[in-house]
């Protein structure tokens, strides 16, 4: 079966400085990967995905994430963290042939500091 | 374009009671999607309609959920009778293309049953 799991439940970084979230996935033919994010009181909105083009997927705000098939990982980082970043965050993945269906991590919650 | 519009956003209910939850996707999605996150754990997939037609209902949990889109548009998801264990934030996403395109997700329905 599929899945993706989230390294890390909480990050705590000080304003200013790199996020680096981890995810990895169980390995199969054709992930599509995604990386999504939930404010407060907010629904889930598409950071970025990778679809087997670009190995290197930039996303908004600055975020970005690799893909590195060797390491079944899909890592999201960005440079410099900002007070408006502290939200969860839920790698996601899904896979040809099982109808679109999106597999979840169990999400990291990204606390900035100042 | 409008996005993915649910409610209630809050529903408390006791133990036994009926709850529907309503999910009106993006016009022309033909995609829909039910997800599910219960309490500290990850979002769960329920079920996928491709217009008025379950293409994919592996992900509910027992005969208690109902989920219904009638004309293919707004989609309806009924549990009766709801139990402690239902608790949690229902998700609604629509796709125009099965994914490729990305999903578009709702801010979400928190259920709470007492």
């Amino acid at each position: 079966a599929q899945s993706v799991t989230q390294l890390d439940s909480h990050v705590s970084v000080s304003e200013g400085t790199p996020v680096l979230l981890r995810c990895n996935y169980s390995s199969s033919y054709s992930p599509s990967l995604f990386w999504y994010v939930q404010h407060p009181n907010k629904g889930l909105q598409l950071l970025l995905k990778y679809t087997s083009a670009a190995t290197l997927v930039k996303g908004i705000n600055g975020f970005e994430a690799e893909f590195k098939k060797s390491e079944t990982s899909f890592h999201l980082t960005k440079p410099s963290a900002h007070m408006s970043d502290a939200a969860e965050y839920f790698c996601v993945v899904s896979y040809t042939g099982t109808a679109s269906k999106l597999t979840f991590g169990t999400g990291t919650r990204l606390q900035v500091t100042l | 374009e409008a996005g993915v519009t649910q409610f209630p956003s809050h529903s408390v209910i006791e133990k036994g009671q009926t709850v529907t939850l309503r999910c009106d996707p993006i016009s022309g999605h033909d995609n829909l999607y039910w997800y599910r996150r219960v309490m500290g754990k990850e979002i769960k997939f329920l079920l996928h309609f491709v217009k008025e037609s379950k293409q994919d209902e592996s992900g509910m949990p027992n005969n208690r959920f109902l989920a219904e889109r009638t004309g293919g548009t707004y989609s309806t998801l009924k549990v009766q009778p709801a139990e402690l264990e239902d608790s949690g934030v229902y998700f609604c996403a629509s796709s125009p293309d099965r994914g490729r395109g990305g999903y578009t997700f709702g801010s979400g329905t928190r259920l709470t049953v007492v």
